[in-house]
C-alpha cells in the first residue's frame, strides 16, 4: 500500500513569506509525527498528533510555526514569516498507535526540502 | 528521555558482519529501544525494536544487554546499500516521542 506521502518535495520560498508543508499519513494511522533536519544535523521534533489533538507541542520552535490535523488523517505544518534559519527538511512520520506504547514502528516519508532565500 | 551515546563512524567491508554499539544506561523498565537508519537523502526507515529478549528479522538482530543499558544491532552481511546512520533511540513511555541522536554513519567498503 502507500506510504506517507508529503508535498510538495521541494519548496523554495522568500524570506518572509509564509509557506504551507502538507503530510498525508498512512491511513488507519492514529499518531503523526513532524521533525526536521538541518543540513547535516539529526532530527529534530517539533510536534506530534494523537488523531487530531497534539498532546506535545514542545518541539515547534517559535510561534511563527503552526500544525493540525483534520479527520484524524492530513496534516499541515504552516511557517509563518519565513526566516532563512528555517531552511531544513522536513519529515513526517505515522505509526498505527501512539509510539509511548512500544512495540511499534513509524513509517517516514522522503520529506520536504524547504528553502528560504 | 533516555540518553544514548554511539560511536560517531564506524567502518565495515561489503560481506562482514557488522555491530554497532549503542549504551543507553538511563532508559526505564519499560521503554523499548528502536533502531533506525537514514539512507542518504532519504527518511529515516525503521530497522528494529526489543524491549529485554534478543530480537531477529530480515534486517538485522537486536542483542539487549542483560542490564538493559546497552545493546548491539547486528547486521549479519553488510552490503554497500547499507551504508547510512543509523539511530539508537529509547522509546519514552511518558511522551511517546521518537528522540534522535547523532547516530552512527556507518560506511561499507567494497
Amino acid at each position: 500500500g502507500a506510504g506517507v506521502s508529503q508535498s510538495p518535495s521541494n519548496k523554495v520560498t522568500e524570506k518572509g513569506k509564509d509557506v504551507e508543508l502538507r503530510c498525508d499519513p498512512i491511513s488507519g494511522h492514529t499518531a503523526l509525527y513532524w521533525y526536521r533536519q538541518s543540513l547535516g544535523q539529526g532530527l529534530e521534533f517539533l510536534i506530534y498528533f494523537q488523531g487530531n489533538s497534539a498532546p506535545d507541542k514542545s518541539g515547534l520552535p517559535s510561534d511563527r510555526f503552526s500544525a493540525e490535523r483534520t479527520g484524524g488523517s492530513v496534516s499541515t505544518l504552516t511557517i509563518q514569516r519565513t526566516q532563512q534559519e528555517d531552511s531544513a527538511v522536513y519529515l513526517c512520520a505515522s505509526a498505527p498507535r501512539w509510539l509511548g506504547g512500544g512495540g511499534t514502528e513509524a513509517f517516514f516519508g522522503q520529506g520536504t526540502r524547504l528553502t528560504v532565500v | 528521555d533516555a540518553k544514548t551515546t554511539q560511536p560517531n563512524s564506524m567502518e565495515s567491508n561489503e560481506e562482514e558482519p557488522v555491530h554497532l554499539p549503542c549504551n543507553h544506561s538511563t532508559i526505564s523498565g519499560t521503554d523499548y529501544i528502536h533502531w533506525y537508519r537514514q539512507l542518504p537523502s532519504q527518511g529515516p526507515e525503521y530497522v528494529i525494536h526489543g524491549l529485554t529478549s534478543n530480537v531477529n528479522n530480515r534486517m538485522a538482530s537486536l542483542a539487549i544487554a542483560e542490564d538493559r543499558k546497552s545493546s548491539t544491532l547486528i547486521l549479519h552481511r553488510a552490503t554497500l546499500r547499507d551504508a547510512a546512520v543509523y539511530y539508537c533511540i529509547p522509546g519514552s513511555s511518558n511522551t511517546g516521542k521518537l528522540i534522535f541522536g547523532q547516530g552512527t554513519t556507518l560506511q561499507v567498503k567494497p
